[in-house]
């Protein structure tokens, strides 16, 4: 079975400030890891992956990722936020080894990130 | 545009009046699933398609139907909806294969209301 976690419901930080969303799964096997981000009114759209290779993953708007195998973790990053990065973020896994391909990704619950000027 | 499109995006209906709600992808995605989004509980997964004419359950599927009758279409049905289907409901597409990463497209969402 595949889980993940988003143990903060919200996260708030200061325009300029850097941000760390945090995700922590679980897989029996190698995981696939996604970040999804949802604005107001809108669908969720991807912003990164980690699949293979490097740790550190680049996405769009400036966000990274850390994949860190030892704490199954794979926080989401940013160096400096924006107001306009203040969105629902989801985190998403998918077991590798999983032979149940239609239980393609599971998410999250979501955590809200504010960024205030 | 390579998308995932979904009709309405917003509905309002009564309880018991059967509603499509439809969802269309121009990615020749083999993969099609259909998620509810609740404040706290994430997006769980409703229904889902692996190719034309095989469709499975999800976490979920309880007061719902679909069929995927051709590769693009996978719409979302209910026969009788009532109050606790009250919901964001998002379609979303995938490649299969051993060339894909799972990675998920995601149409912009339906807001159904049940009074």
């Amino acid at each position: 079975a595949q889980s993940v976690a988003q143990p903060e419901d919200q996260v708030n930080v200061a325009e300029g400030n850097p941000l760390t969303v945090k995700c922590t799964y679980s897989v029996s096997g190698n995981p696939y890891l996604f970040w999804y981000v949802q604005y107001p009114n809108r669908g969720l759209q991807f912003l990164l992956k980690y699949i293979t290779g490097d740790n550190l993953v680049k996405g769009s708007y400036g966000f990274e990722a850390e994949f860190n195998k030892s704490q199954t973790s794979f926080h989401l990053k940013k160096p400096s936020a924006l107001v306009s990065d203040s969105a629902l973020y989801f985190c998403a896994v998918r077991d590798i080894s999983s032979s149940n391909a239609g239980n393609m990704l599971t998410f999250g619950g979501g955590t809200r990130l504010m960024v205030k000027p | 545009e390579a998308q995932v499109t979904q009709n309405p995006r917003y509905l309002i209906t009564v309880t018991g009046k059967k509603l499509t709600v439809t969802c269309s992808q121009n990615m020749n995605h083999e993969y099609m699933s259909w998620y509810r989004q609740d404040p706290g509980l994430g997006l769980r997964q409703i229904y889902y398609s692996m190719n034309v004419e095989v469709t499975d359950k999800g976490d979920v599927p309880e007061g719902y139907k679909v069929s995927r009758k051709e590769k693009r279409n996978f719409p979302l049905i209910l026969e009788s909806p009532s109050p606790n289907q009250t919901s964001l409901y998002f379609c979303a597409s995938s490649l299969l294969g051993e060339s894909a990463s799972y990675e998920q497209y995601f149409g912009p969402g339906t807001r159904l209301t049940v009074t």
